[in-house]
């Protein structure tokens, strides 16, 4: 599969602070997607993405498809302990094959 | 809401035996996968299905791994003769066909 760099690979916030993360690759992605897993479960759609440049909110998530269709980001505000989890970018290309990120684990402090 | 649901949530086998681990995906999807997830690392696309045929598969399907959708609800992963690096998570996803939603898996032992 293609590889995507996501960044940073683990965080720790205190509660109320904004989280941001990315996710960069070196090929071009059709669709951008953001999941969130939590641990012994799948993974949960949070976040799609469709066109370069587009930023899409889902709550306190905010999410932008990079103009270059080659990267991403997730923004989480005001974060609260149920945002404790692994979250995972993943591009998609014209075969709906997935591609995914290493993950960016959040723990918050309460 | 519709969710696509997985069998069994854990199985465990011996080397060299056959599984076949079971998905319902969400019923009106017509695009289906498979993907796998070793402990602690990224999830790994294995193999799409759609219009009853596999439509792309990575390096890991070899010819152990195989697809089937026997009627119109279910749709399974036969591992022929498991080896031990077969231990993982196994996600069924389905989609319409881009925004793909995953069961909540099932974890894979192999003894």
């Amino acid at each position: 599969g293609q590889q995507l760099n996501q960044s940073p690979q683990s965080m720790f916030i205190q509660e109320g602070e904004d989280v941001s993360m990315n996710c960069t690759s070196s090929s071009i992605f059709n669709t951008w997607l953001w999941y969130k897993q939590d641990p012994g479960e799948g993974p949960v759609l949070l976040i799609a993405l469709y066109k370069a440049g587009e930023l899409t909110s889902n709550g306190r998530l905010t999410a932008q498809f990079g103009i270059t269709r080659k990267d991403s980001f997730l923004n989480i505000s005001a974060s609260i302990p149920s945002d404790v989890g692994i979250y995972f970018c993943a591009g998609l290309m014209w075969d709906y094959k997935l591609s995914f990120g290493a993950g960016t684990t959040v723990t918050v402090r309460a | 809401e519709p969710e696509v649901t997985q069998t069994p949530s854990h199985q465990v086998t011996q080397m060299g035996q056959e599984v076949i681990l079971r998905c319902v995906p969400i019923s009106n999807h017509l695009y289906f996968y498979w993907y796998r997830q070793i402990l602690g690392q990224k999830v790994e696309f294995l193999v799409s299905f759609y219009n009853n045929e596999i439509s792309e598969k990575s390096e890991i399907f070899d010819d152990q791994f195989s697809v089937e959708r026997p009627d119109g609800s279910n749709f399974t992963l036969k591992i022929r003769s498991t080896k031990l690096e077969d231990s993982a998570m196994y996600f069924c996803a389905s989609s319409e066909p881009l925004e793909q939603y995953f069961g909540p898996g099932t974890r894979l032992t192999v003894t």
